[in-house]
């Protein structure tokens, strides 16, 4: 089974920062990761898969990264709204599929 | 634009059998673009796949779960089924239906349904 790790498990920054947080697969995933977005209280969207493919109507500040087994996730700017837990998702052996354990991103 | 919708008892008896029905609309079940997948998120943690199928039948489960899940699917009702045996405590969770896109990635989250295992 593939074991994903999401690091930090949480993290605090600035608006206008840029933030980076990282995925680690615990084999190779090639490029068959996705990332989510759920905010307080709300239901998971869709942000990012294939790596670095950005799912319609997603802002161009979220970026992704990598390949293999480390894969980062990147908010160039970072926004109120972007107040979430991030998770990855690996889909190497789909449709059995595994998420990360997310990383909480709070405003300072 | 497909839309799903869970429904089922939103409590459950320890030792019990957890059942939803997630309702497919705004397309159809029967279609080759999309696998229907089982997620849960117990309160405060994080997300956690328990299954997919196709409409063929053909089902995937998380390890962790196989042995007390099962996931079925009815093409002429547009609906997938989620069965879960021997629930306990924790099994409490959110659990959502959700279509996968090409059985990679999961699109168009629905807005889940909070089950509760307690006595």
């Amino acid at each position: 089974d593939i074991q994903l790790t999401q690091t930090p498990s949480s993290l605090s920054a600035s608006v206008g920062d840029r933030v980076t947080f990282t995925c680690r697969a615990s084999q190779d995933i090639s490029n068959y990761l996705a990332w989510y977005q759920q905010k307080p209280g709300k239901i998971p969207k869709l942000l990012i898969y294939a790596v670095y493919t950005l799912e319609s109507g997603v802002p161009s500040r979220f970026s992704g990264g990598g390949s293999g087994t480390v894969f980062t996730l990147t908010i160039s700017s970072l926004q109120p709204d972007d107040v979430a837990t991030y998770y990855c998702q690996e889909y190497n052996n789909a449709p059995a599929l595994t998420f990360g354990g997310g990383t909480k991103v709070e405003i300072k | 634009q497909l839309q799903l919708q869970e429904s089922g008892p939103g409590l459950v008896k320890p030792s019990e059998t957890l059942a939803l029905t997630c309702t497919v609309s705004g397309g159809s079940i029967s279609s080759n673009y999309y696998y229907w997948g089982w997620v849960r998120q117990p309160p405060g943690k994080g997300l956690e796949w328990i299954g997919s199928i196709y409409y063929t039948g053909s089902t995937y489960y998380n390890p962790s779960l196989k042995s007390r899940v099962s996931i079925s699917v009815d093409t002429s009702k547009d609906q997938f089924s989620l069965r879960l045996t021997s629930v306990t405590a924790a099994d409490t969770a959110i659990y959502y239906c959700v279509p996968l896109r090409s059985g990679y990635y999961f699109d168009s989250w629905g807005r889940g349904t909070l089950v509760t295992v307690s006595s």
